[in-house]
């Protein structure tokens, strides 16, 4: 299958802890891909990571990536409840298409 | 831009009668995909077009479905009939090869009774 699988299926913290999401996969990949989806909305694009590429931030977000485990993960630091969301990770074999893993279910409560 | 847009967001119909889900995508971005959502399968590819161009329709799961994009700003996906087990959120996306990731629409979320 080329579907990521992530890691807890769901997650509870306080605000203010740090959350990690894992995403596992086992297929050859040109990147990978983080999304966000808040209730009953549509996805949102946090980050995306090249194949060549180990670690990225933005903002409070920090994606890691090893292509020789074939693992990726996300942390959310100093996490809010406003983060609470299903977060996904998507596996670019191309670029063209993605497929989506079954999500983490994050709740952070205040 | 104001980003992806799909109509309805909310749709219910009697099993049997045909359905239309609307997309616009956003300017400037030359692929389109379809993907549904529902808890039990996660989200699924159904099909995506590239500058107005079917590529790939091998997740449209029969024959009921279809899906046209008669111009870079417009595309449709209909069922034709409607089922119960149809019922799902429906996503449109759009990208660009030089972008970073999709940008999604917020869905139509489709009810057969």
């Amino acid at each position: 299958s080329q579907q990521g699988e992530e890691d807890p299926q769901a997650l509870s913290i306080q605000e203010g802890e740090n959350a990690t999401m894992n995403c596992s996969y086992k297929t050859s990949i040109n990147n990978l891909q983080w999304y966000r989806q808040n209730s009953g909305r549509g996805l949102v694009h946090l980050i995306l990571i090249r194949s060549n590429e180990r670690e990225k931030h933005s903002g409070r977000l920090r994606v890691t990536l090893d292509t020789s485990k074939k693992s990726s993960s996300l942390l959310i630091t100093a996490s809010r409840a406003a983060d609470t969301a299903s977060y996904f990770c998507a596996l670019g074999p191309g670029y063209s298409t993605l497929t989506f893993g079954k999500g983490t279910m994050l709740l952070v409560s205040p | 831009d104001a980003g992806v847009i799909q109509s309805p967001r909310h749709e219910v119909t009697e099993m049997g009668q045909e359905v239309t889900l609307r997309c616009k995508p956003i300017s400037g971005h030359d692929y389109l995909f379809w993907y549904r959502q529902t808890m039990m399968r996660g989200l699924e590819l159904l099909i995506y077009f590239n500058n107005n161009v079917p590529i790939d329709d091998s997740g449209m799961p029969e024959d009921r479905f279809s899906a046209k994009m008669p111009n870079a700003s417009f595309s449709t996906l209909k069922i034709q009939p409607s089922e119960p087990r149809d019922s799902a959120v429906y996503f449109c996306a759009s990208s660009s090869l030089t972008g970073d990731g999709y940008t999604f629409g917020s869905g139509t979320r489709l009810t057969v009774v």
